[in-house]
């Protein structure tokens, strides 16, 4: 059983549209972090959310962490070819040190 | 860039050998964790250095280990390489202090034929 779900898991759309990608969860978190990932590199933090129902923007980025802290949403407003990449959700695992990662979702944005 | 450095970039082994690969992690940062990936599937947890000892390890066989420098820099050792042990292995450094979040390198991609 995983963890994290990630939908959608593959999504293609045309540069301008808007898209939502979601993370959910049946456990609650005290934090959770975007991170996206591209071909041939390691993934790069985007943000962390920490309260429930809390929304950071940046730039076209929306993300939100879900009022009982178990799921999250990320948003992209007119979407561009540089948002390609491999989104994924990632939570600390309860008294570890350790992450746990979302299957993610991969986008692809074309001209 | 996140001041996460890792060497090889790229790597191929055949199946039975060992590999090692290598970590210099975040200035400031005293805590390295190794992560594999498959293709298509998001990062998998290995195990974690703190202060030069293992601090929590993955459903990963004995055959991965991995060592801390006392300057933090981390390797990752995989003996008796499998056909399955083909990925990209990442390292990610943090802090105590500030362990929600964990700044990755850019990845080894090893391939074992």
């Amino acid at each position: 059983t995983q963890l994290l779900e990630q939908s959608p898991q593959f999504l293609s759309i045309q540069e301008g549209e808007n898209l939502t990608v979601y993370c959910n969860s049946s456990s609650v978190f005290s934090s959770l972090q975007w991170y996206r990932q591209e071909p041939g590199e390691g993934p790069v933090l985007l943000v962390t959310v920490v309260t429930g129902g809390e929304v950071k923007k940046l730039k076209r980025l929306t993300f939100q962490f879900g009022d009982a802290r178990k799921d999250s949403s990320l948003h992209i407003t007119a979407a561009q070819p540089g948002d390609t990449g491999l989104y994924l959700c990632a939570v600390p695992s309860s008294g570890t040190y350790k992450y746990i990662f979302g299957t993610g979702t991969r986008l692809k944005v074309l001209a | 860039e996140t001041g996460v450095t890792q060497s090889p970039t790229h790597l191929i082994k055949t199946r039975g050998q060992q590999v090692t690969l290598r970590c210099s992690s975040q200035s400031g940062h005293n805590t390295v964790s190794w992560y594999q990936q498959a293709l298509g599937q998001g990062p998998q947890f290995i195990f974690q250095y703190y202060r030069e000892e293992e601090n929590g390890r993955g459903n990963f066989p004995p055959r991965f280990s991995g060592l801390q420098f006392p300057n933090y820099s981390s390797e990752l050792n995989v003996n008796a390489l499998e056909l399955d042990d083909s990925a990209l292995y990442l390292c990610a450094s943090s802090s105590r202090q500030s362990y929600t979040e964990a700044f990755f390198g850019q990845g080894t991609r090893l391939t074992v034929v």
